[in-house]
């Protein structure tokens, strides 16, 4: 199974500042030269998933542009340009390149 | 709009069967991948495996071969995934979610149901 490794697990933010996310994968999620099949979503308190961005890089139907995803192969980046307070949460990476799709452990994002 | 409504919270004893419900609606049920996801109490997501809802063909994640199963009724935009022999490691709230049109269009999952709670408890 590809194994998928966040960090930080937990990370304080401030409104108005920038923060970012890493995610590594165990092996590479780029197929044909072309596509990352890497996906984030954010899970806020009491709320199911919700899909920021896909394919690594295209931000997911009505998401703010706030939101970016970055990377190719092994390492990637979630960045938000300006945290806002509806951005607390967990926010998880999952690569959908082959079955177990799996998810990295979450990173817990709460205003310090 | 799209949305995924689940069934509601279940308790079984171990050894018991659950069957949790996804009615899909604001979209062609047919066209779409439908996923389960778990989640554990305080714990992460666990893919579980996914629905070809036209043909009914479906993709478990090994974990839970033999022990899964996932249907649907076109007839009324449906879908089921049955898990047997439960024990307390299966407590949690089990989610659909609508994949792509294809298993590999790496679009990801989205929209999600609410959720089901699954408590397994003698």
């Amino acid at each position: 199974d590809i194994v998928m490794t966040q960090s930080p697990l937990s990370l304080p933010v401030t409104p108005g500042e920038p923060a970012s996310i890493s995610c590594r994968s165990s092996q590479s999620l780029l197929f044909n030269n072309r596509s990352n099949y890497l996906d984030w979503y954010l899970q806020r308190p009491g709320q199911p998933p919700q899909l920021l961005i896909y394919l690594g890089s295209y931000r997911a139907s009505g998401v703010p542009d706030r939101f970016s995803g970055s990377g190719s192969g092994t390492d990637f980046t979630l960045k938000i340009s300006r945290v806002e307070a509806e951005d607390v949460g967990f926010f998880y990476c999952m690569q959908d390149l082959e079955t177990p799709w799996t998810f990295g452990q979450g990173t817990k994002v709460e205003i310090q | 709009q799209v949305q995924l409504v689940q069934s509601g919270a279940e308790v079984k004893k171990p050894g018991a069967s659950v069957k949790v419900s996804c009615k899909a609606s604001g979209y062609t049920f047919t066209v779409y991948y439908i996923h389960w996801v778990r989640q554990a109490p305080g714990q992460g997501l666990e893919w579980m495996g996914w629905m070809n809802s036209k043909s009914g063909g479906t993709k478990y994640a090994q974990k839970f071969q033999g022990r899964v199963t996932m249907t649907r009724d076109t007839s009324i935009n449906t879908a089921f995934m049955e898990v047997s022999s439960l024990t307390s490691d299966d407590t949690a709230v089990y989610y659909c979610a609508r994949g792509g049109p294809d298993f590999w269009s790496g679009l990801g999952i989205d929209p999600w149901g609410q959720g089901s709670l699954v408590t397994v408890s003698s």
